[in-house]
């Protein structure tokens, strides 16, 4: 059972698609993240939020678009995506966004983009 | 940009040997994070050291940083089946952003 809960867990969608994955904790933290996990590749951050504020965005293309409502909910709209973004999408939370503490990551949303 | 290099990127052993996996990066690190991915999970947070030469012991498992804070390592002791999973290193120097290395996936045969 994990404080970070992501829907779907799996996704199949085509490239003119548009389809959102959403992320929520119940940890009470104030940072979230969105992490991509490619086969035989580290982990990539994407996207960092702090008290609901963005603080980063790692050079990510357009066709992902973040948002984030309040601390406890974040959501990636994906649109027009390529073959290539097929991926495990990793959402995750911390205290806040200093790098000092432990993440807390949801389960992932498996995507494949046909 | 930091990067963290580990190695190996695989390893397979039998149930009681032991196992290590190194995290070395080329720029001091302020604090480095350990995780494991079990197949087909998520990662889970496992510890973190902060301090120059720390060491840390969960059960089996010995977790070092590096004198100089460049380095770290992962140590099982006797492994399980259960130890089974990817095990990553995380890091960051100064006000960079927590960067993960690429992973030593365990495979346990019993």
């Amino acid at each position: 059972e994990t404080g970070v809960t992501q829907t779907p867990r799996h996704l199949v969608m085509g490239m003119t698609n548009k389809k959102s994955l959403k992320c929520e904790q119940h940890l009470g933290h104030n940072a979230m993240y969105w992490y991509k996990q490619s086969a035989k590749k580290p982990l990539e951050l994407m996207f960092v939020y702090n008290f609901k504020e963005q603080t980063e965005n790692n050079s990510v293309p357009s066709r992902f678009s973040p948002e984030c409502p309040n601390s406890s909910h974040l959501f990636l709209h994906l649109h027009t995506l390529q073959p290539e973004d097929s991926a495990l999408y990793l959402c995750a939370s911390s205290q806040d966004s200093s790098n000092t503490g432990e993440l807390f990551f949801g389960e992932g949303s498996r995507l494949t983009v046909l | 940009g930091q990067q963290v290099m580990q190695i190996p990127q695989y390893q397979h052993v039998q149930e009681g040997e032991d196992f290590t996996t190194y995290c070395n990066s080329s720029t001091t690190l302020s604090n480095i994070q350990w995780y494991k991915q079990r197949p087909g999970g998520h990662p889970v947070f496992l510890i973190q050291l902060v301090k120059s030469g720390e060491v840390k012991k969960q059960k089996r498992l010995t977790f070092q940083f590096g004198e100089a804070k460049k380095n770290s390592s992962l140590h099982i002791t006797a492994t399980q089946t259960t130890d089974v999973g990817t095990y990553f290193c995380a890091a960051n120097s100064g006000y960079s952003t927590l960067t993960f290395g690429k992973g030593t996936m365990l495979l346990v045969s019993p």
